[in-house]
């Protein structure tokens, strides 16, 4: 149990279905991330939120919408996505300031299957 | 090829024994982690290293900063240590990315 919760666990979706991923954390921190991990690749960072500011877009595509509406909880909204982006979907907390800011807290993952 | 290389790729061992795994990266770091994550796919974050070494029960992380390397070892190995690897390092130019190996998965045998 790291404090960060990810839900759903696990989603399976069409390619014209809306769906969103929810990540919640009551640790304190102010620094908030979204990684995709697929199958034999390492992590890839896809944004980042600082006092619910986006503060970095990896060049992710436009079919993934992320939104921090405060600092304990984002969501990555997802709409026509490609079977591609079947993967899991990692949310991340830290608590951010200064150049060597602090451990990252992960939620367990939301796998995801786009058929 | 990638800018953090871990090593190596698979290790299988037995029970017991002493494991290392390696971390070389080619880029300027503020900072390293060494994350686990387990077959349901969550992530525990093991240490945050910017030099020397750090020990936690078993296991012990080491940074050489002017090699650009890393090394986490685990001592007594057993089953329940199962699991994949990462490490991750904090660009100095990168704001807050980090950029991943591609992990170790490990496997300890009874």
């Amino acid at each position: 149990e790291t404090g960060v919760t990810q839900t759903p666990r696990h989603l399976v979706m069409g390619m014209t279905n809306k769906k969103s991923l929810k990540c919640e954390q009551h640790l304190g921190h102010n620094a908030m991330y979204w990684y995709k991990q697929s199958a034999k690749k390492p992590l890839e960072l896809m944004f980042v939120y600082n006092f619910k500011e986006q503060t970095e877009n990896n060049s992710v595509p436009s079919r993934f919408s992320p939104e921090c509406p405060n600092s304990s909880h984002l969501f990555l909204h997802l709409h026509t996505l490609q079977p591609e982006d079947s993967a899991l979907y990692l949310c991340a907390s830290q608590k951010a300031g200064g150049p060597n800011t602090g451990e990252l807290f992960f939620g367990e993952g939301s796998r995801l299957t786009v058929l | 090829k990638n800018e953090v290389e871990q090593s190596p790729q698979n290790l299988t061992a037995q029970e017991g024994e002493f494991i290392t795994i390696n971390c070389s990266y080619s880029v300027g770091i503020s900072a390293l982690h060494w994350l686990q994550q387990h077959p349901g796919g969550g992530i525990v974050s093991l240490f945050m290293l910017s030099s020397g070494k750090k020990k936690h029960g078993r296991l012990i992380a080491t940074i050489n900063i002017q090699e650009k390397h890393s090394s986490l070892h685990i001592t007594a190995s057993h089953p329940r240590d199962s699991a994949v690897y990462i490490c991750a390092v904090k660009v100095i130019q990168g704001a807050q990315k980090l950029v991943f190996g591609q992990g170790t998965r490990m496997t300890i045998n009874p």
